[in-house]
């Protein structure tokens, strides 16, 4: 049972442009949702993270939106550059006991000059 | 300040064989999560170590054993291969129990290949 789902599963956008990958989880009981970003031949990397109690956070060009009743959230770069180009994953995982971070299976960002 | 790191890097492994993954965490670490990672999918939890016991388990079958030992550094250990136990073996660790802020710091990973 796929508890994160992600979409698109690959996105190509042109430098300037925003980039918006979206995620929704089944587990009502998850209460931290953090996003990976991944380069090739490297392992995963925290690029940000929000909880359930604010709406959206913003760090850089980079936000997420979360929508706690629709049970969705969002990732948002702005002015995407090529560096950007990567693979993301949207995460979820249950504060309250120690236990295992799920993953999206990913998006697959090319951002072209 | 030493990040999480691997070995081997890449290696290659015949059906049946029996293949060790290493993993020494990030300093000042002391639970490491050990993931599975196929082509193009999202990785996929196989266990967690804390205090050198096994701190919660995923989806995966018991020839996927795993030690941590006392300096926090890992092992997975992966009997009777099969062709779908190739992927990337990422290893993870974190300041305290995993999953309390879900943020992990990975390793590079072991690019394992069962022919």
């Amino acid at each position: 049972q796929q508890q994160v789902k992600q979409s698109p599963q690959s996105l190509i956008v042109q430098k300037g442009g925003i980039s918006i990958i979206n995620c929704a989880y089944e587990n009502t009981a998850f209460d931290y949702f953090p996003w990976y970003q991944q380069f090739p031949g490297k392992g995963p990397a925290l690029l940000i993270a929000i909880r359930p109690d604010v709406s959206e956070k913003k760090e850089g060009r980079f936000t997420i939106s979360f929508n706690k009743s629709a049970k969705q959230f969002s990732l948002h770069i702005m002015d995407s550059q090529p560096g950007d180009s990567a693979t993301y994953f949207c995460a979820a995982s249950r504060g309250t006991s120690y236990d295992k971070v799920i993953f999206g299976p990913g998006t697959s960002l090319s951002v072209i000059p | 300040e030493t990040g999480v790191t691997q070995s081997p890097t890449h290696l290659i492994k015949t059906r049946g064989q029996q293949v060790t993954l290493r993993c020494s965490s990030q300093s000042g670490h002391n639970t490491v999560s050990w993931y599975q990672q196929a082509l193009g999918q999202g990785p996929q939890f196989i266990f967690q170590y804390y205090r050198e016991e096994e701190n919660g388990r995923g989806n995966f079958p018991p020839r996927f054993s795993g030690l941590q030992f006392p300096n926090y550094s890992s092992e997975l250990n992966v009997n009777a291969l099969e062709l779908d136990d190739s992927a990337l073996y990422l290893c993870a660790s974190s300041p305290r129990p995993g999953g309390f802020t879900g943020e992990l710091f990975f390793g590079e990973g072991s690019r394992l290949t069962v022919l």
